[in-house]
């Protein structure tokens, strides 16, 4: 079983939609989460970092956890065109574990 | 702050020949620093561990006579992708912890190496 799952998609979406991405999570005692977006031919770039459940909000970007469920989720509002990338999720216990990338394409 | 960077950002070279990649974090120091591979439409996948001082850690199926890592200071970790072949190539990414503070810190990433091995 993966450490970490996601849905690859691609995620299609029209600008100013809200975007929404989740991942899954295997073992109960992670307690950092991260999401990463990358562009294509660049290294992550770190967008959202959280510790154990709750909320956390960042302008257009909110990342949730429910470590009861174990399910990590992020949100993006107002989306634009500059937000079409892959976005990537990831658990942290010294070693990142991620997701295999969510695909996302804002349509202008 | 937290800038990690990774040079050459792509190399095409002959099989046979080694390739030297460099991180390095430019604003803190990391005593710790990750190397990845990354293909076509996947994720990353975690190479090794480079520690400041001391041996690499390889992860299960990575070749460490292969790729051979030094991180012989706070800011600096190097990758050497030794008589390289066609099927070496890929992206490579490193990354390092930000700044220390408490309980585990986020990695940082380069912006990645391409690498084609003719």
């Amino acid at each position: 079983q993966k450490e970490v799952e996601q849905d690859p998609g691609p995620l299609s979406v029209p600008e100013g939609a809200i975007v929404s991405l989740n991942c899954t999570y295997s073992n109960s005692a992670f307690q950092y989460f991260m999401w990463y977006r990358q562009y294509s031919r660049k290294g992550p770039e770190l967008l959202m970092y959280t510790y154990s459940s709750g909320n956390k909000e960042d302008g257009r970007f909110t990342a949730q956890v429910d470590k009861s469920s174990k399910y990590i989720s992020l949100f993006i509002r107002d989306s634009q065109p500059s937000d079409s990338a892959t976005y990537l999720c990831a658990v942290n216990d010294y070693k990142l574990s991620f997701g295999a990338g969510t695909t996302v394409t804002v349509r202008a | 702050g937290a800038v990690v960077s990774q040079h050459p950002s792509w190399v095409i070279c002959k099989s046979g020949t080694s390739v030297k990649i460099e991180c390095r974090s430019l604003d803190f120091q990391a005593t710790t620093m990750f190397w990845y591979r990354q293909f076509p439409k996947q994720s990353l996948m975690l190479m090794a561990t480079s520690n400041e001082g001391s041996k690499a850690t390889y992860e299960q199926g990575v070749e460490k006579d292969k790729f051979l890592i030094n991180h012989a200071s706070l800011t600096l970790s190097t990758l050497t992708v030794t008589s390289a072949h066609p099927e070496d190539s890929s992206f490579y990414i490193c990354s390092a912890g930000g700044p220390s503070g408490t309980g585990v810190q986020p990695q940082h990433f380069g912006d990645g190496t391409r690498l084609s091995i003719l």
